[in-house]
C-alpha cells in the first residue's frame, strides 16, 4: 500500500532562517509521481511542484528547492530566507501514474510551518 | 487556462438537515474529478472521485454521496448531516500528468 509521512507536525523559525521539510513515501509502483501542496491560512491548496519517479533531479525555484532521492524514498522541501508569508501547512502527496491506471493521491498528514518576524 | 469553483463557501446547517455543495471545472474536459474532507487541523481525507458523467467511486461508507450529472460538475451530498460532517471540503481536478488541483473551498459547520 501507498503511504506518505511527513514526521514533521509543526516547524516554528524566525524569518530570514532556512528550513526543511521532510517527507518519506512508500509504495511498490515503479511509476508514481511526488507533490508539494501549500495550504495558506484562507485554505486553498496551492500546487508547488510536481516530480515523476524517473527524474531524481534536483529543482530549485526562487526560495524554494527540493530534494528527490529514490535511494531513501524522501522527497524533500527547503525553503531558504524563510519569509512571513510562507507560514502555512505544507503537504507532500504521492500519486498513482495515471497511465497506468491509477487515480488516486495519496497526502500526508501536513506540516504547520509558523515563520516569526 | 482552467479553474475550479465551489460553493457555498461558508455553510452552517442544522443536524438532520440537507446537503448540497457544487464544484465546477472550466476550461477543460473530461477531468478526473475528487471530493476531500479535511478536519480542523488534520490532514486531507478522500470521500469520492469520479472518471467520468455518472461514474462515482466511494472511498469512505458513511452518510455522504456524489454525483456527476455533467462533464464538469461534481456535487457532494448528504440527506441528513451528522455533527462530524463539519469539516473543510475541497474539491479537486486532476489533469493528464497527475497533478491535481483544487478549488477554494467550503467551510461547513454543522450545529
Amino acid at each position: 500500500a501507498q503511504k506518505v509521512t511527513q514526521a514533521q507536525t509543526e516547524i516554528s523559525v524566525v524569518e530570514k532562517e532556512d528550513v526543511t521539510l521532510d517527507c518519506v513515501y512508500e509504495t511498490r509502483d515503479t511509476t508514481y509521481y511526488l507533490f508539494w501542496y501549500k495550504q495558506p491560512p484562507s485554505g486553498e491548496l496551492v500546487f508547488l511542484i510536481r516530480r515523476n519517479s524517473f527524474d531524481e533531479q534536483n529543482e530549485i525555484s526562487g526560495r524554494y528547492s527540493w530534494n528527490f532521492q529514490k535511494s531513501t524514498s524522501s522527497f524533500n522541501f527547503t525553503i531558504t530566507a524563510s519569509q512571513v508569508v510562507d507560514s502555512a501547512v505544507y503537504f507532500c502527496a504521492l500519486s498513482e501514474a495515471p497511465d497506468t491506471g491509477g487515480f488516486k493521491t495519496i497526502f500526508g498528514a501536513g506540516t504547520r510551518l509558523f515563520v516569526k518576524a | 487556462s482552467q479553474t475550479i469553483h465551489q460553493w457555498p463557501a461558508t455553510l452552517v446547517q442544522p443536524v438532520g438537515s440537507p446537503l448540497s455543495l457544487e464544484c465546477t471545472v472550466e476550461g477543460t474536459s473530461n477531468p478526473n474529478l475528487y471530493w476531500y474532507r479535511q478536519a480542523a487541523g488534520r490532514g486531507l481525507q478522500l470521500l469520492f472521485y469520479s472518471v467520468g458523467i455518472g461514474q462515482i467511486s466511494s472511498e469512505v461508507p458513511q452518510n455522504l454521496s456524489a454525483s456527476r450529472p455533467q462533464d464538469r460538475q461534481f456535487i457532494l451530498s448528504s440527506k441528513k448531516l451528522l455533527l462530524s460532517d463539519s469539516g473543510f471540503y475541497l474539491c479537486a481536478w486532476r489533469n493528464r500528468r497527475g497533478t491535481q488541483y483544487f478549488g477554494p473551498g467550503t467551510r461547513l459547520t454543522v450545529l
